[in-house]
């Protein structure tokens, strides 16, 4: 079958860094995505990773590993308005993505 | 450049009432799909079109729900007859086309939360 695990909840520091890591297991591999979604609002687009090593931008990088089938989101000088679900996603063979059930990311002053 | 555009954005029903949600994509987007969203849960794919075709349909309960997309541009789900666990979010999202493969990003719009008392 097809999993993408993510953790379910962290808790960060005003100013700090946080990573939130992804694992997945699907059928076939077209590039892993990361989504931000506020509470009530529609997930928009953070980042896209096809081949192996780290993407950066701005605060926001993202890491692929594809022999592990991991990935990390990293969120660097966090502030309040990033608290937010953060969800990864795999295409697939059939470029249909797969979700996982995202990491609500709690920041606090 | 206008987005994903859903309505309503929330809707109330009893049990056992149809309901229906419209979607107008981005304009020159072939690629539309309907996803649930519960509480703390990923999106789930209902149906997938390109242009006019629905490519894959296999999630959607075929017993209740309903979807079209006539002339390939905006869409309508329906669900006939609703029941308490249809109560979800309803999101509409398009991107450019599946086919062109690399990053096909996807655009959401806002959803439709639906509650069925």
């Amino acid at each position: 079958g097809q999993n993408i695990d993510q953790p379910t909840e962290m808790t960060a520091t005003e100013g700090a860094i946080v990573q939130i890591n992804c694992t997945y297991q699907t059928s076939g591999f077209n590039g892993l995505f990361w989504y931000q979604q506020h509470a009530g609002e529609a997930p928009t687009f953070l980042s896209y990773n096809v081949l192996d090593g780290l993407e950066e931008k701005g605060r926001f990088s993202s890491f692929l590993s594809r022999s592990k089938g991991y990935s990390y989101l990293l969120l660097k000088e966090l502030q309040m308005k990033d608290s937010a679900s953060y969800l990864c996603a795999v295409q697939d063979s059939n470029y249909q993505l797969i979700w996982g059930a995202g990491t609500k990311l709690i920041i606090k002053p | 450049e206008a987005g994903v555009v859903q309505s309503p954005r929330y809707k109330i029903i009893e049990k056992k009432q149809p309901v229906a949600f419209w979607c107008n994509p981005i304009s020159g987007h072939n690629t539309l799909y309907w996803y649930l969203q519960n509480l703390g849960q990923g999106p789930e794919l209902l149906i997938r079109y390109e242009n006019e075709e629905a490519v894959d349909d296999s999630q959607l309960p075929k017993d209740r729900f309903s979807a079209e997309r006539l002339k390939g541009v905006d869409s309508t789900l329906k669900i006939q007859p609703a029941e308490l666990g249809d109560s979800a979010v309803y999101l509409c999202a398009s991107s450019p086309s599946t086919s062109s493969g690399g990053a096909n990003e996807q655009f959401f719009g806002p959803g439709t939360r639906l509650t069925v008392l």
